[in-house]
């Protein structure tokens, strides 16, 4: 059973309409991934941190969607505005340090109608 | 651009076969490999991880790395049907520590 937790499992928007996800870390794990798996399968890094700072994000994490890890908080990722492209498997992954392995949860799956 | 490389797409391989899967870094700043493993429906599991040249072996898994040419493979002997699944090499700079994956390789062992 992963020890990440992610909520909600399922999550369903309309376009335009704010998505929230959440994860809780391993304890312990320090290191914070979001991952976009999308219908066939295709991983693609959105943003990772160490504590609660930023340590790479890419470029469309930078305009709809945001991220953060608070201290004693869940981390969350929010889309501010839905597209229908956004629609897929939404996977945070905790670990004890940058270069370690990665522990992944259940994932969040996004559905925007 | 996709910055690593796996092949082949899918993989069908009978029960006791053997199955070998590859994955290629195009970014000369990566270092370390590693290998997941996807069931369906599931989240990814680490299966190895390699940052030597050379090979590594746990069991029915055997990984090789060459760092030269940044190419990794994983290979499975005596596949059994439990080992399908989607397997995906992801590719790590340890100095920015971030973490790519490949579109991985689908295998399906059959009975």
């Amino acid at each position: 059973n992963s020890k990440v937790i992610q909520t909600p499992r399922y999550l369903v928007k309309g376009q335009g309409q704010k998505a929230k996800m959440r994860c809780i870390p391993e304890k312990g794990h320090p290191v914070v991934f979001w991952y976009q798996q999308n219908k066939n399968n295709e991983f693609k890094f959105l943003i990772n941190f160490q504590n609660q700072e930023v340590l790479q994000q890419i470029d469309m994490t930078e305009k709809r969607f945001s991220a953060e890890c608070p201290s004693n908080s869940p981390c969350s990722l929010e889309i501010q505005s839905s597209e229908a492209g956004d629609s897929a498997l939404y996977l945070c992954a905790s670990s004890p340090d940058k270069n370690e392995r990665l522990f992944f949860g259940h994932g969040t799956k996004l559905s925007v109608l | 651009q996709q910055k690593v490389q796996q092949s082949p797409e899918s993989l069908i391989v009978p029960e006791g076969g053997m199955a070998s899967l590859n994955c290629t870094s195009s970014d000369r700043n990566v270092d370390y490999f590693w290998w997941y493993r996807q069931h369906s429906g599931k989240s990814p599991k680490m299966l190895m991880s390699i940052f030597s040249n050379g090979e590594k072996e746990e069991g029915r898994f055997t990984v090789h790395l060459n760092k030269a040419s940044l190419h990794t493979s994983l290979h499975i002997r005596d596949s059994q049907p439990s080992d399908s699944a989607l397997y995906l090499c992801a590719a790590s700079d340890t100095n920015t520590g971030k973490l790519t994956f490949g579109d991985g390789t689908v295998l399906t062992v059959k009975p």
